[in-house]
């Protein structure tokens, strides 16, 4: 009974390959997040969907594009991986834009 | 913008000991202040929180208490435990609009027996 879920655990890639990563919460909630950790452990905000709109867009590149089928999943695809996107990627998810977030377990990602 | 500054890590203690983990904000406005706890290969808790000045947020021992003249949230513990060990954010959300939370770098506590 995961709350917050995401696949896969671990991924290793080469450089410039496509991968997507998933991300699913049970808890009913409307509002999704995704965020990268650095391997200083420095945890940054980079896309929120509330009932599946787009709320908050960082200055991300556009290799990166969240997908949301619905409110339960927020999927991460990221095009022509770079050695820069090697991190560890959280989802979230809170009831409304302001209430207790909610993490996964995270995604590492390894960008060879 | 609005930031938050934590202490460099890593910090270690032995058990028992009385820990504070020092974190302070910028803000236009008057934020929330949380803190959360991730354990080694795990994602993040909220710890604590609080949402106006001071306020006191507590949990399993920790506690914290917004302080708005000095735009502080420290973190402490009277008697940390070797399962305490994890790392620390401090953390802050503005209370209008859609936006996101903005964390601190962390901090690294380990807890020896």
């Amino acid at each position: 009974d995961t709350a917050v879920s995401q696949t896969p655990k671990y991924l290793v890639t080469q450089m410039g390959n496509d991968k997507s990563i998933k991300c699913e919460q049970n808890l009913g909630h409307d509002t999704m997040y995704w965020y990268k950790q650095d391997s200083k452990k420095f945890l940054k905000i980079m896309f929120s969907y509330n009932n599946k709109e787009l709320i908050i867009n960082e200055t991300v590149p556009n290799r990166f594009s969240p997908k949301s089928p619905d409110k339960a999943h927020l999927n991460l695809h990221i095009n022509s991986l770079e050695l820069g996107d090697s991190a560890v990627y959280f989802c979230a998810s809170s009831q409304a834009t302001r209430d207790e977030q909610f993490f996964g377990p995270g995604t590492r990602l390894t960008v060879l | 913008g609005n930031s938050v500054t934590q202490m460099e890590g890593p910090v270690t203690l032995s058990e028992e000991a009385f820990l504070t983990i020092n974190c302070t904000y910028t803000a236009t406005g008057y934020p929330s202040l949380f803190w959360y706890v991730q354990y080694p290969g795990e994602g993040l808790q909220l710890l604590l929180k609080a949402t106006k000045a001071d306020d006191k947020g507590s949990n399993k021992g920790f506690e914290a208490t917004y302080r708005k003249e000095t735009t502080s949230f420290h973190l402490e513990k009277g008697s940390v435990q070797v399962s305490d060990s994890a790392v620390y954010f401090c953390a802050l959300r503005m209370n209008s609009g859609n936006t996101p939370l903005v964390f601190g770098k962390g901090t690294r506590l380990s807890v020896i027996a």
